[in-house]
């Protein structure tokens, strides 16, 4: 049972790169979601799926631009990459809405220098 | 903006001792959701609580949600070595008619053998 799968689980960029995150799940959820955890803070949400066509931005959407390639898969594209944007970023998904339990991947440790 | 927080932040304890982590929302909730997470790790669903003054218990936690749906709390019974991690609550603002679930800032716990 995979759940909810992330690539890479390490990334070092250097200031101006671009990269994607990667984020699968093989529960048949349809709602999908994208947040960043920074040391001694909670869990920001950068920006959600509800559903397999639609996406919307949470609350610190700038800097970054999501995809939902298909039920499956929910892509996080960093750009531009900058020192601000080091931090520690979960992918996670639920059946329906957050009314459902929600299960996250492991958690890609992304540093920018 | 909707605002989460928890107090306090972190949390020494001894083992045998108990342990409680308030959650605050700044706006009335539809439901709230509890997660824990280990050092290291990521973060696990524990519970949801969708009604005004609901009581919910697993084995040494206890959850309540207040009866105003603005606050919630948990609290653990005689701590144990494996309750360490972080618990995080997550809210979902009521009427918001979005997805969004805003993590609190989360409440840390260290139990001393």
């Amino acid at each position: 049972n995979a759940g909810v799968t992330q690539t890479p689980k390490f990334q070092v960029l250097k200031t101006g790169q671009s990269m994607t995150l990667q984020c699968a799940q093989d529960m048949n959820h349809n709602s999908m979601y994208w947040y960043r955890q920074d040391p001694g803070m909670g869990l920001r949400l950068i920006y959600y799926s509800a559903s397999e066509g639609t996406t919307d931005k949470g609350e610190v959407p700038n800097g970054y631009n999501v995809s939902r390639l298909n039920k499956r898969e929910f892509s996080l594209r960093l750009e531009s990459a900058a020192p601000s944007q080091t931090s520690v970023y979960f992918c996670a998904s639920s059946w329906r809405d957050w009314g459902t339990e929600a299960f996250f991947g492991q958690g890609t440790r992304l540093t920018v220098v | 903006g909707q605002q989460v927080m928890q107090i306090p932040q972190y949390q020494h304890v001894q083992e045998g001792e108990d342990f409680t982590t308030y959650c605050n929302s700044s706006t009335t909730l539809s439901n709230i959701q509890w997660y824990k997470q280990r050092p290291g790790g990521h973060p696990v669903f524990l519970i949801q609580l969708v009604k005004s003054g609901e009581v919910k218990k697993q084995k040494r936690l206890t959850f309540q949600f207040g009866e105003a749906k603005k606050n919630s709390s948990l609290h653990i019974t005689a701590t144990q070595t494996t309750d360490v991690g972080t618990y995080f609550c997550a809210g979902r603002e009521a009427l918001s008619g979005t997805y969004k679930y805003i993590f609190g800032t989360g409440t840390r716990l260290k139990v001393l053998a």
